[in-house]
């Protein structure tokens, strides 16, 4: 079992190029999530979807866009990045009854210029 | 939303000593209590949870405990060892779970 899983690790971006965080799980959790992470703000909810065919919006929306292409994958992607989307973005999944204990994948380290 | 807050954001204990991470929460219908370590360079991971009906939750060195009608809830660590260095969340929530702002806790062998 893999787990969870993000791609790319790392990516650097310019001011207004666009990008795709790709996510996958397969522990069969029907629940997903991307959230980012800055320093001294914890983790904080862009969206998530809890179940296949539904997406919802998190705490901090604006300037991203988000897929649940299948049970497995859950896509993030940012049309026309700005430097403020500079962070760490995280994916998870969970169990949708057990939204408290999340499995998260590795990250992806975004810096835009 | 949830406000959420901890306290105290960094923490330096000495190896064996204990150490003590509060939460505080707005959301009265909260009901699920996680804490979460991040290691540095490293995902988050649940580590211990506790549920509303119960007041303190033990897992070898580490425990939780809840006073709902306050509306906070504690991470306790006894015995600390340098691989208990970390950041560490809570996360109250029900439905939609919010992360507070982190504790770096250092343990100094």
């Amino acid at each position: 079992n893999a787990g969870v899983t993000q791609t790319p690790k790392f990516q650097v971006l310019k001011t207004g190029q666009s990008m795709t965080l790709q996510c996958a799980q397969d522990m069969n959790h029907n629940s997903m999530y991307w959230y980012r992470q800055d320093p001294g703000m914890g983790l904080r909810l862009i969206y998530y979807s809890a179940s296949e065919g539904t997406t919802d919006k998190g705490e901090v929306p604006n300037g991203y866009n988000v897929s649940r292409l299948n049970k497995r994958e859950f896509s993030l992607r940012l049309e026309s990045a700005a430097p403020s989307q500079t962070s760490v973005y995280f994916c998870a999944s969970s169990e949708r009854d057990r939204a408290y204990e999340q499995y998260f994948g590795p990250g992806t380290r975004l810096t835009v210029t | 939303g949830e406000n959420v807050e901890q306290h105290p954001s960094t923490l330096s204990v000495q190896e064996g000593d204990s150490a003590v991470i509060k939460c505080t929460y707005s959301d009265s219908a909260s009901n699920y209590f996680p804490w979460y370590k991040q290691e540095l360079g490293k995902r988050p991971q649940l580590i211990i949870d506790i549920r509303s009906n119960v007041g303190e939750k033990k897992d070898q060195r580490i425990a939780v405990t809840l006073n709902k009608t306050a509306k906070h809830f504690s991470l306790h660590i006894t015995e600390t060892q340098p691989e208990d260095s970390a950041v560490y969340f809570c996360a109250p929530g029900g439905n939609q779970f919010y992360f507070g702002t982190g504790t770096s806790l250092t343990v100094i062998p």
